[in-house]
């Protein structure tokens, strides 16, 4: 069984800062990728990064970037100067050989002007 | 690129009515996939197909809801007879294949309140 952990409901930050969103899960797979999701108040799920769990290199997009921690089974995302639009629920994944995605609680991140 | 297309929006029903939700997928995606998310959670999965036929329902809560994905495009979730419980948003989503790399694409969801 897989399992997602975020432990943080709530984070806040002010804009042009730095943020870090925790995530932890558990896993049975040897061969797994973890994904970050960002949902606005429109409801609709989009993709902020992915990490292949056989990489080692963390993954980067833009301002996006994780800190993959295979052995901690630790997957944390790290907005860097943050912007208003960056407010949104997110959600971190992962997904197995069968396409299936399980994802944690969410965490619920404000950005102060 | 067209994205997921879901309809309707909104709805709000009493309990025990029946309810169904659409979704059209991504062109060329044969994975699509049924989430249920309940206000503070996250989406849980409910089925799972590939073209037209089941890879997982194993989620599904069978003696009230029903999924069918016809001609391997569109589909259809129904919930009947609905429940208190079964308030949420009904997101859809759809990939190229069921593999872990491939990305899933997200609909704009249907919330669903049951009075």
């Amino acid at each position: 069984a897989q399992t997602v952990t975020q432990s943080q409901p709530e984070m806040s930050v002010q804009e042009a800062e730095t943020v870090t969103l925790s995530c932890t899960y558990d896993t049975s797979e040897s061969d797994y990728y973890l994904f970050w999701y960002k949902q606005p108040p429109s409801r609709q799920m989009i993709l902020v990064i992915r990490q292949e769990a056989y990489k080692q290199q963390n993954a980067t997009e833009n301002r996006f970037s994780v800190n993959f921690q295979k052995a901690a089974k630790s997957f944390s995302l790290k907005i860097s100067d943050s912007q208003l639009g960056d407010a949104a629920m997110y959600f971190c994944g992962v997904g197995n050989q069968g396409g299936k995605l399980i994802f944690g609680q969410g965490t619920e991140l404000s950005v102060k002007p | 690129e067209a994205g997921v297309a879901q309809s309707p929006r909104y709805k709000i029903i009493e309990k025990r009515q029946s309810v169904a939700f659409w979704c059209n997928p991504i062109s060329g995606h044969a994975t699509l996939y049924w989430y249920q998310q309940i206000l503070g959670q996250g989406p849980k999965l409910l089925i799972q197909f590939q073209n037209n036929g089941v890879v997982d329902d194993s989620q599904l809560p069978k003696d009230r809801f029903s999924a069918e994905r016809l001609k391997g495009v569109d589909s259809t979730l129904k919930i009947q007879p609905a429940k208190l419980e079964d308030s949420a948003v009904y997101l859809c989503a759809s990939s190229l294949e069921y593999v872990a790399e491939n990305i899933q694409y997200f609909g704009a969801g249907t919330r669903l309140s049951v009075l």
